[in-house]
């Protein structure tokens, strides 16, 4: 079945630490996401990716750090340099490039910082 | 101003009603309107989108849009327990590629 798979579920980080959260799809897409969702709270976006090799920042980039090396791939590297990572983060792509169609979305990852 | 707003909710309503959403965009190049479901714990998933203004159905649920108004809402008839979740509404500008979200209603059906 086609569709996105992010991992790990769950994920926990210590304090200085630098972690990277997976995200591929073989739905054919060219257009991939991340937002993050904090508790009681909306979707803000933090990466887009629309073609292989080339990505732009969305609201909330700091800390943050991406690569689109595969059409498939996505992954999201939350650095120290981001202080509150705490959240449930998604992995989204969308079949056309102007989101017309809307997105569909991983079933995310839950990161900690312990 | 954000530029995707929502009731804050909750929203509760007893089961068989009619469960009203509302949602208010700022933007007037916006050009694709959406409601996504999402479950406590999981992740959003798409049930109704809509480009035109007027109505649009699908089963119990119907989208209603006024450009004019900037405004988007989600009615859902007969509403179910499984209808419990939070709703989110979501605008694309036209050519900007990305979806903007508002913060979410939360709606309870109870039995």
């Amino acid at each position: 079945d086609g569709g996105i798979t992010q991992s790990p579920k769950y994920l926990f980080r210590k304090e200085g630490q630098n972690v990277t959260l997976s995200c591929e799809q073989n739905l054919n897409h060219d257009a991939m996401y991340w937002y993050r969702q904090d508790p009681g709270q909306g979707l803000r976006l933090i990466y887009y990716s629309q073609i292989v090799n080339d990505f732009q920042k969305g609201d909330i980039a700091e800390g943050y750090s991406v690569s689109r090396e595969k059409k498939e791939s996505f992954p999201l590297t939350v650095t120290s340099a981001q202080k509150n990572p705490t959240a449930f983060y998604l992995c989204a792509s969308s079949a056309d490039n102007l989101v017309v169609y809307g997105y569909t979305f991983g079933s995310g990852t839950r990161l900690t910082v312990v | 101003q954000k530029e995707v707003e929502q009731n804050s909710g909750p929203l509760s309503v007893p089961e068989g009603a009619i469960a009203s959403l509302n949602c208010t965009y700022s933007d007037r190049g916006s050009q694709s309107f959406f409601w996504y479901r999402q479950y406590s714990g999981k992740s959003p998933e798409l049930i109704m989108s809509i480009y035109s203004n007027g109505d649009k159905e699908d089963g119990r649920f119907t989208a209603q849009l006024n450009k004019a108004s900037q405004y988007v809402s989600l009615l859902i008839r007969d509403s179910q327990p499984s209808d419990s979740a939070t709703y989110l509404c979501a605008v694309t500008v036209t050519n900007a590629g990305k979806s903007t979200f508002g913060d979410g209603t939360t709606l309870t059906v109870k039995p």
